[in-house]
């Protein structure tokens, strides 16, 4: 079935360790996003990709990294997770090579605690 | 500034009762679109409508409409006869001329009673 893969879906980790959420898309959308739900704020960007190849911050970036070396793939990585970084993320991706935000599709989320 | 405000956090209806959510947007662009988006309790981000900014027309989808006013930068959404499977939080978003990023809101929690 198209769509977006995450992994891992859960994880429980220490602070100060390094980690990396993973995004995989088979739809051959152009932008890719990564956002974190927290209770009461909502979503919230961390970080977009419009090609591969590029990269922008979003609303909330400090304490995360992400790559696009390919169309496919828009891994984000904390350097060294803080416990406020305890929140389920969500990569989306879009079609907007016609000129219009296409709309975003969603992966399943992968809930993250920061101990 | 909050690009865009759900004022209600929450709202609790019986079920058949109508329901609207209210959704205020803001940006500075002539051209943009407006989201809607339905997330059940089982986690998952589902997609509901896209509306640009050029029209103002009102949809209608089976039980939803959205009711898309310039004039006061809103765009609200009604479920009629509301039923317990649209128990929800329910997420309306702006993508502004750049297309580079969509911005949410912090949702709507709709509970539905039997």
């Amino acid at each position: 079935i198209a769509g977006i893969t995450q992994a891992p879906t859960s994880q429980i980790l220490a602070a100060g360790r390094r980690m990396t959420l993973r995004c995989t898309q088979d739809m051959r959308h152009n932008a890719m996003y990564w956002y974190r739900q927290d209770l009461g704020l909502g979503l919230r960007l961390i970080h977009y990709s419009n090609t591969a190849g590029t990269t922008g911050k979003g609303e909330v970036p400090d304490g995360y990294s992400v790559s696009r070396a390919n169309t496919d793939d828009f891994p984000l990585t904390l350097a060294s997770a803080v416990p406020s970084q305890t929140s389920v993320y969500f990569c989306a991706s879009s079609d907007s090579s016609g000129g219009a935000p296409g709309e975003l599709f969603f992966g399943e989320g992968s809930r993250l605690t920061v101990l | 500034a909050q690009k865009v405000t759900q004022a209600q956090t929450e709202i609790s209806v019986v079920e058949k009762e109508d329901v609207t959510l209210d959704c205020v947007y803001e940006t500075r662009d002539t051209t943009y679109y407006l989201f809607w988006y339905k997330q059940p309790p089982s986690g998952e981000l589902v997609f509901l409508i896209r509306r640009n900014s050029f029209d103002e027309q009102n949809e209608i989808s089976g039980r939803y409409s959205w009711n898309f006013q310039k004039s006061t930068s809103s765009f609200n959404f009604t479920i009629t006869a509301s039923q317990v499977v649209d128990s929800a939080v329910y997420f309306c978003a702006l993508s502004e001329a750049n297309f580079n990023k969509f911005y949410f809101g912090s949702g709507t929690k709709l509970n539905v009673k039997p």
